[in-house]
């Protein structure tokens, strides 16, 4: 398995700009997960879905983000507009959780998109 | 108070030493819990899992959970140059979702 894909890797982008990260999870994975990541705040989840339906987006900073899971194998996190404050590493992880019952498998995390906002 | 507290080092050691690298938490109801490993421009990756308390080994690896004092482990004996990135705690409660609360992450790095 190729494991989390993510895109892009990097993206540098000025204020005020619409920013689109995407993560494929591993196929067969039911829950998928966002996370952000800096040297201050170290990592923070911003929301998680499971069977493409989200669960938790208390993480969520404001309403400039928004994240959608079309279907099982896809997902977007969107920045608009974009702040400076906003740079930081943006991590997807996926895992097979058996939804609510407790049980739930090992979150395998993607290589992160690195956003640089100037 | 976070949740779940992490000294973030960094925590500089020789080649053969004894790690030890700790969190504390404040949420009783947490029984499943982790250590991840980051290497540096990578994502984190599961390096020990344990439920509840007690020890659990793995190779150089140790970890040890105290649910009276709320208080996590992880050792690494004979530590070598490849075991230098950031050690994530991370756990989460029995039920529910799998919703991970990390700690801040300690950075540990080994030098010859």
């Amino acid at each position: 398995d190729a494991g989390v894909i993510q895109s892009p890797r990097h993206e540098v982008t000025e204020m005020g700009q619409e920013v689109t990260l995407r993560c494929k999870p591993i196929s067969g994975h039911n829950s998928l997960f966002w996370y952000r990541q800096t040297m201050m705040r170290g990592l923070e989840l911003l929301i998680y879905f499971n069977n493409n339906v989200p669960i938790d987006d208390s993480g969520m900073p404001e309403d400039r983000f928004s994240a959608k899971m079309p279907n099982a194998s896809f997902s977007t996190l969107k920045i608009q507009p974009s702040e400076p404050r906003d740079s930081a590493v943006y991590f997807c992880a996926s895992s097979l959780d058996y939804g609510g019952t407790g049980a739930g498998s090992e979150q395998y995390f993607g290589p992160g998109t690195r956003l640089t906002v100037t | 108070q976070k949740e779940v507290e992490q000294d973030p080092g960094p925590l500089s050691v020789p080649e053969g030493a004894i790690v030890s690298l700790n969190c504390t938490y404040s949420n009783s109801a947490f029984q499943y819990f982790m250590w991840y490993r980051q290497y540096s421009r990578k994502g984190p990756e599961l390096l020990m899992y344990t439920y509840s308390s007690g020890n659990k080994e793995d190779g150089r690896f140790t970890a040890q959970v105290d649910k009276s004092s709320k208080y996590i482990s992880l050792f690494i004996r004979d530590s070598q140059p490849s075991d230098s990135a950031t050690y994530l705690c991370a756990m989460r409660l029995s039920g529910g979702y799998n919703k991970l609360i990390f700690g801040a992450g300690t950075r540990l790095a080994v030098h010859p």
